[in-house]
């Protein structure tokens, strides 16, 4: 059980393009979806924590207006990169947990490239 | 506030002889604490946790980590290491009253050698 599917797993956009990221909790109520960002050889970055129906909560320097989360359901949350420039590029990764402590659990990751 | 150190970015080991990944924690209450393994252009994969049940905490594939409050670790071992385990290990920590925050460690990746 605890299967997080992420979607698309690569896209390639042009720049000046929106992309949209789709993290679905499959088979379990996720109160909270967290969005992370991985540069080469690094650990995650966190974005923003998303509880379900709420606004998402932003970490210092990410631009709240260009990566857009919207978490309208406990099984869905979605990742906006809006007006995507070259240095966007980077594997963005969700993970959802169903409580506090409870651990997390990650699904497979997007590469995005914009050209 | 929470922390993780991961003392060694890189460890290389030959198949067949034992791993261990070292993990320090930072917290001033009761953590849990996770072990992650990361394979290249993949998510995260959890290991196995430890929620202040037993100590010695058995995982998948073989790994195992012990917490140990005197000295603020969580080491993952493994008796044997197998090629499929050469991937990016990383160590959680979480404490409940900070809600649902999870601090990573910087990952250690582990090389297995023929």
């Amino acid at each position: 059980g605890a299967v997080v599917s992420q979607h698309p797993s690569r896209v390639i956009c042009k720049s000046g393009t929106s992309v949209k990221i789709e993290c679905r909790s499959l088979d379990f109520q996720a109160t909270t979806m967290f969005w992370y960002r991985q540069f080469p050889k690094q650990s995650l970055m966190l974005m923003a924590t998303s509880n379900e129906g709420s606004k998402a909560t932003y970490e210092q320097g990410v631009e709240k207006d260009k990566f857009l989360i919207n978490h309208a359901s406990l099984t869905l949350s979605t990742l906006t990169v809006t007006s995507a420039h070259p240095e966007d590029s980077s594997f963005y990764i969700c993970s959802a947990t169903r409580t506090a402590n409870s651990p997390l659990h990650f699904g497979n990751g997007t590469r995005l490239t914009v050209t | 506030a929470q922390s993780v150190t991961q003392l060694d970015s890189h460890v290389s080991v030959s198949e067949g002889t034992p791993v261990l990944l070292r993990c320090n924690y930072s917290s001033s209450y009761s953590p849990s604490l996770f072990w992650y393994v990361q394979h290249p252009n993949k998510g995260l994969q959890l290991l196995l946790k430890y929620t202040s049940a037993a100590t010695l905490v058995k995982g998948i594939n073989g790994f195992e980590a012990e917490f140990k409050k005197s000295e603020t670790s969580f080491h993952l071992t493994k008796p044997s290491a197998h090629m499929s385990d050469a991937a990016e290990y990383f160590c959680v920590v979480s404490e409940e009253r900070y809600g649902q925050n999870f601090v990573f460690g910087p990952g250690t990746r582990l090389s297995v050698l023929p």
